[in-house]
Order: C-alpha cells, then sequence, then structure tokens
C-alpha cells in the first residue's frame, strides 16, 4: 500500500509570508506526528494527533505555528509570518495508534521549506 | 528532559567490514524503546531496528545489530558486511513508553567505501 506522502516536496517563500505543508499518512493510522529537522540535525517533535485532536503540541515552536487534521485523515501544518529560522525540512509520520504502547511511525519523504 | 547523543558525526568503512556507531541517552524513565532510523538522500526515515528497554536480549535485524547497555546508557549499532546501500545518515532515537514522541540524536554519516 501508499506510504506517507507530503506535498509539497519543496518550497520556496519569502519571509513574512504564510504556508501550509500537507501530510496524507498510511490509510487507516489514527496517529500523525510532525517533526521539523534542521540542517544538519536530528528530527524535532512538533505535534502530535490522534484523531482529529492534537494530543500533544509541547514541540510547536511558537504561535505562528499551527496545525490541523479535521477529518482525522489528512493534516496541515501552518506557518505563518514565516521567518529565515523556519527554513528546515519538515517530517510527517503516521502509526495505526498512538497510546502507551509501541506503534511504528512510518515516515513521508518531508517539505524543504526554504525561507528567503 | 530525556536526550539523545550521537558523538560521532562522521564514519566511514570499506565495503563488506564492520562499523559501530555509538549512542548515549539520558533518562530518568525505566520502560522506553530505542531505535536506529536511517536517512537516505531521499530524505524519508526508514527504522532498521528498536530495543525495548525491559529486554535483555540484543535487538538484531539480519546484518544489523545493537549493544544496549541499560547501566551505562548506550546503545550502539553494529553493521556486519557493509553495502553501498547502507551509505545513509544513522539516527538514534528514544522514546519513553508513556509518551508519543521520538527524541533523535544528531545523526551520524556513514559513507561506505568500494
Amino acid at each position: 500500500g501508499a506510504g506517507v506522502s507530503q506535498t509539497p516536496s519543496n518550497k520556496v517563500t519569502e519571509k513574512g509570508k504564510y504556508v501550509e505543508l500537507r501530510c496524507d499518512p498510511i490509510s487507516g493510522h489514527t496517529a500523525l506526528y510532525w517533526y521539523r529537522q534542521s540542517l544538519g540535525q536530528g528530527p524535532e517533535f512538533l505535534i502530535y494527533f490522534q484523531g482529529t485532536g492534537a494530543a500533544d503540541d509541547s514541540g510547536l515552536p511558537n504561535d505562528r505555528f499551527f496545525a490541523v487534521r479535521p477529518e482525522g485523515s489528512v493534516s496541515t501544518l501552518k506557518i505563518q509570518r514565516t521567518e529565515r529560522g523556519d527554513s528546515a525540512v519538515y517530517l510527517c509520520a503516521s502509526s495505526l495508534r498512538g497510546g502507551g504502547t509501541y506503534n511504528e511511525q512510518f515516515f513521508g519523504p518531508g517539505t524543504r521549506l526554504t525561507v528567503l | 528532559a530525556q536526550t539523545v547523543t550521537q558523538s560521532q558525526p562522521e564514519m566511514s568503512v570499506q565495503e563488506a567490514e564492520t562499523v559501530t556507531l555509538s549512542c548515549t541517552y539520558d533518562t530518568s524513565e525505566s520502560d522506553y524503546y530505542l531505535f536506529w532510523y536511517k536517512q537516505p538522500p531521499s530524505r524519508q526515515m526508514i527504522l532498521v531496528i528498536r530495543q525495548e528497554a525491559y529486554k535483555q536480549q540484543n535487538a538484531t535485524e539480519n546484518r544489523f545489530s545493537v549493544n544496549f547497555q541499560k547501566a551505562a546508557k548506550s546503545f550502539s549499532l553494529k553493521i556486519s558486511d557493509s553495502q553501498l546501500g547502507d551509505a545513509a545518515m544513522y539516527f538514534c532515537a528514544y522514546k519513553f513508553q508513556g509518551a508519543q514522541k521520538l527524541v533523535f540524536g544528531q545523526g551520524t554519516r556513514l559513507t561506505i567505501n568500494p
């Protein structure tokens, strides 16, 4: 079956603009995660959805970042008033379930965001 | 807060040889998982191997094995019979059993020399 897909693959924007990044999880996966990977670093957690609700948004760096998952499938990460420091690869992952037990997170190929 | 440290920014190995990538972590929890992920230039993170902290036996997946030292908080990855396709960034990651997020190290770039 299809894996996690993310669009666009690359996004170039200007400082101050608004951007939306989309994630399509694996069909049937109820848990969805967003991570941010800056150049030369490991991914950093941003937010976790269980179904439609954001169960943990402790990784969002500030109120310019917001994510939604209105129907419990596709998710959109929204960044307002972009800054050059927002330039990074944004990775999305999904797992069959959330919860305390182990559920493998399957990653998408990421969206490379460049803020000029 | 949990942290994961990979002290080797880059490693290289001859094809068919064995290489070991190092990882240490810091946590006060007793129930957790540890992972090694591979990230090729395509950017897609691929799970290589995982270890449950309550298991004393080291995990093995074909040519990949780990050396899990819980008391020392060390979790190294050994790749045997290295192949050209093993070239990638490798990330060590930690997950507390009660949480959802993965905590990643800084990564090690592995080069395979033919």
